[in-house]
């Protein structure tokens, strides 16, 4: 079964913490995205990556950034969290040809104080 | 204006209910996804269609190209179909792999 998993559904920081939200697929999926949902915009892409140590920017990539050194994992960083990065955010991956459609992970609630 | 309309953006019915959600997109597209996301957070993918109609249980989604129209269709609804349902579009002039998504119809299916 195809599985996508994040590191944690929940999640609590402090103004100016760094943060790391990961994300791992195991089925060997070239593409992997970070999205945030937010009520009333939907999903947004913040980054994503068709290969290893490959990425390019998405919608709205400020005050983000990434890692991906190995394929399986794809690591989403908050270098210094603010609270309007209190927000839902989703891992999803897909082949390179995008043909199976995307599966995403369970989702990290992360909260900013 | 949005690249991708859902409508409605909430809908209420009654358990067994035949159940229409609708998605027009103003872009060209490879394909359409349907996605469907429970209360938690997780979304799973429910269909992909570049033309025609898919079906899978008691869901069917259909795409009209030459209309940049898709319909999700929900026959005998149960209250366990209640979740968001979110389209999205393959971009042909998007980055690779990226979506377009729509802002989700909220379907709520009373017992």
């Amino acid at each position: 079964d195809v599985k996508v998993t994040q590191s944690s559904r929940y999640l609590v920081k402090r103004t100016g913490e760094k943060v790391f939200l990961e994300c791992v697929q195991d089925m060997d999926h070239e593409n992997m995205f970070w999205y945030r949902q937010d009520p009333g915009l939907g999903l947004r892409l913040i980054y994503f990556s068709y290969d290893v140590k490959m990425k390019e920017k998405g919608d709205i990539p400020e005050g983000y950034s990434v890692s991906r050194e190995k394929k399986e994992r794809f690591s989403l960083i908050l270098e210094s969290a603010s609270t309007n990065q209190t927000s839902m955010y989703l891992c999803a991956s897909s082949p390179y040809t995008d043909s199976e459609g995307r599966y995403f992970g369970p989702g990290t609630r992360l909260t900013v104080l | 204006k949005n690249e991708v309309e859902q409508s409605p953006q909430n809908l209420t019915a009654q358990e067994g209910e035949f159940i229409t959600i609708n998605c027009s997109y103003s872009v060209g597209i490879s394909a359409l996804h349907w996605l469907q996301q429970h209360p938690g957070g997780g979304i799973v993918s429910l269909f992909m269609l570049s033309s025609g109609k898919k079906k899978h249980g008691r869901l069917i989604a259909t795409i009209n190209i030459q209309e940049k129209h898709s319909s999700l269709h929900i026959t005998a609804s149960h209250p366990r179909d209640s979740a968001v349902y979110i389209c999205a579009v393959s971009d042909y002039g998007g980055s690779q792999g990226n979506l377009i998504f729509g802002k989700g119809t909220k379907l709520s299916v009373k017992p």
